[in-house]
């Protein structure tokens, strides 16, 4: 199984900062990566997929990065609804594993 | 609007059995693959199990194989999950989300039922 590593697993931020969470599998998944948000009592939200692409409707500060085993999400100015939980996620072979989550928090 | 209903959650003694539906609405069922993912109390989020559009090709998570079984019927636009054995680890939010050929990721997701595993 490839094995997704999340870094930090928390980070504390404020309105305006930009903010970078990276992401490491344990071998290549190619471009087969995604990023979701996720918010207590809400359904996870894609933002990125294949290690880059925006999905649609997600605000143009949110941008990926990466390929191969190391990729990177960053949002390059915090907004207050952003403050949620990030993970990345493999699709390249199942089983499609999950970082373990990193906290965002308000400063 | 693309939406995902779950439904079928509930509290089941440990060694027993529950089926978890999922029902589409809002765009061709069959033209997608689904999934299914967990949130256990206080964990992250845990992939558990996939189904392709015709249901030929399926795969499940490590800790799920053997006990539980993905199924669809594309003329009810609903897939399944059918969990025995269950442990007090099953303990979770059950999600179904669409999932996207080329590369397989989740768009759509459903708001989740809750499954508890207890004595």
């Amino acid at each position: 199984d490839i094995q997704m590593t999340q870094s930090p697993p928390s980070l504390s931020a404020s309105v305006g900062d930009r903010v970078t969470i990276t992401c490491r599998a344990s071998q290549s998944v190619n471009s087969y990566l995604s990023w979701f948000q996720h918010k207590l009592g809400q359904a996870p939200k894609l933002l990125i997929f294949g290690a880059s692409t925006l999905q649609s409707g997600v605000p143009s500060r949110f941008s990926g990065s990466g390929a191969g085993t190391d990729f990177t999400l960053t949002i390059s100015s915090l907004q207050p609804e952003d403050f949620a939980t990030y993970y990345c996620q493999q699709s390249y072979s199942a089983p499609r594993t999950f970082g373990q989550g990193t906290k965002l928090e308000i400063k | 609007e693309e939406r995902l209903e779950e439904s079928g959650g509930g509290v089941v003694r440990p060694g027993g059995s529950l089926r978890l539906s999922c029902v589409a609405s809002g765009f061709t069922f069959d033209d997608f693959g689904m999934s299914w993912v967990r949130q256990a109390p206080g964990k992250g989020l845990e992939w558990v199990s996939e189904i392709n559009w015709n249901g030929d090709n399926i795969g499940y998570g490590d800790s799920v194989k053997g006990r539980f079984t993905i199924s669809r019927d594309n003329a009810k636009n609903s897939v399944y999950l059918e969990m025995n054995s269950l442990r007090a680890e099953d303990t979770a939010l059950y999600y179904c989300a669409r999932r996207l050929g080329g590369y397989y990721y989740m768009d759509v997701w459903g708001r989740g039922t809750t499954v508890s595993v207890t004595s």
